[in-house]
């Protein structure tokens, strides 16, 4: 089983530029997260999808949008990337948006903007 | 506003018993969640408590007291695979996302 799976796994930008995370899980989940970790930082919700259909904002939505493209894809989107946006981004999903539902995350995506 | 307070590092020996705590302050609470992560890799569940007492899976256990707003995750015959950073999340009410703190790095030496 694949689980969850995050594309691309590294990536280096130049500021200004823009990007687009991709994001597909199998499991059937109804609810799916990404997430940015820094050091030090834990894991910052950037924004959530609870259904398919909706989008709601994390603690650091700013700079970033989402697509929740259908219920097996959510993308996360950068259009003029900045520095302060390298982190590691992790996807997550679970079957509803309870925290009895485990989240299953990818494997991340670390991005640097130069 | 909303905090979840857990120890930055944690040290034990191989065999031993650690306890990581964590209190958190929020607007609402519906549950408290730990997940672990290797070397920051993808973070895994470990546990789930949303009433009072003690939640046993295998070596390892968590606790919640609403009543102090506070849980720990009890990690007991420690191996070195144990090494990890630990995380407890928060959920404030049901269908909204988790709130993590900012983790514990447990260092497991023989």
């Amino acid at each position: 089983n694949a689980g969850v799976t995050q594309t691309p796994k590294f990536q280096v930008l130049k500021t200004g530029q823009s990007m687009t995370l991709q994001c597909a899980q199998d499991m059937n989940h109804n609810s799916m997260y990404w997430y940015r970790q820094d050091p030090g930082m834990g894991l910052r919700l950037i924004y959530y999808s609870a259904s398919e259909g909706t989008t709601d904002k994390g603690e650091v939505p700013n700079g970033y949008n989402v697509s929740r493209l259908n219920k097996r894809e959510f993308s996360l989107r950068l259009e003029s990337a900045a520095p302060s946006q390298t982190s590691v981004y992790f996807c997550a999903s679970s079957g509803w948006a309870d925290s009895n539902q485990p989240q299953h995350f990818g494997d991340g995506t670390r991005l640097s903007i130069l | 506003g909303q905090s979840l307070e857990q120890p930055s590092e944690v040290t034990a020996v191989e065999g031993a018993i650690v306890q990581i705590n964590c209190t958190y302050q929020t607007s609402g609470f519906y549950g408290l969640s730990w997940y672990q992560q290797h070397d920051g890799g993808a973070p895994t569940f470990l546990s789930y408590n949303a009433l009072d007492g003690l939640e046993e899976t295998g070596r390892f256990s968590s606790f919640l007291s609403r009543s102090d707003s506070y849980g720990y995750l009890l990690l007991q015959e420690l191996q070195m695979k144990d090494s990890a950073s630990y995380f407890c999340a928060v959920q404030k009410k049901a269908g909204t996302a988790l709130i993590f703190g900012k983790g514990t790095t447990l260092s497991v030496s023989s």
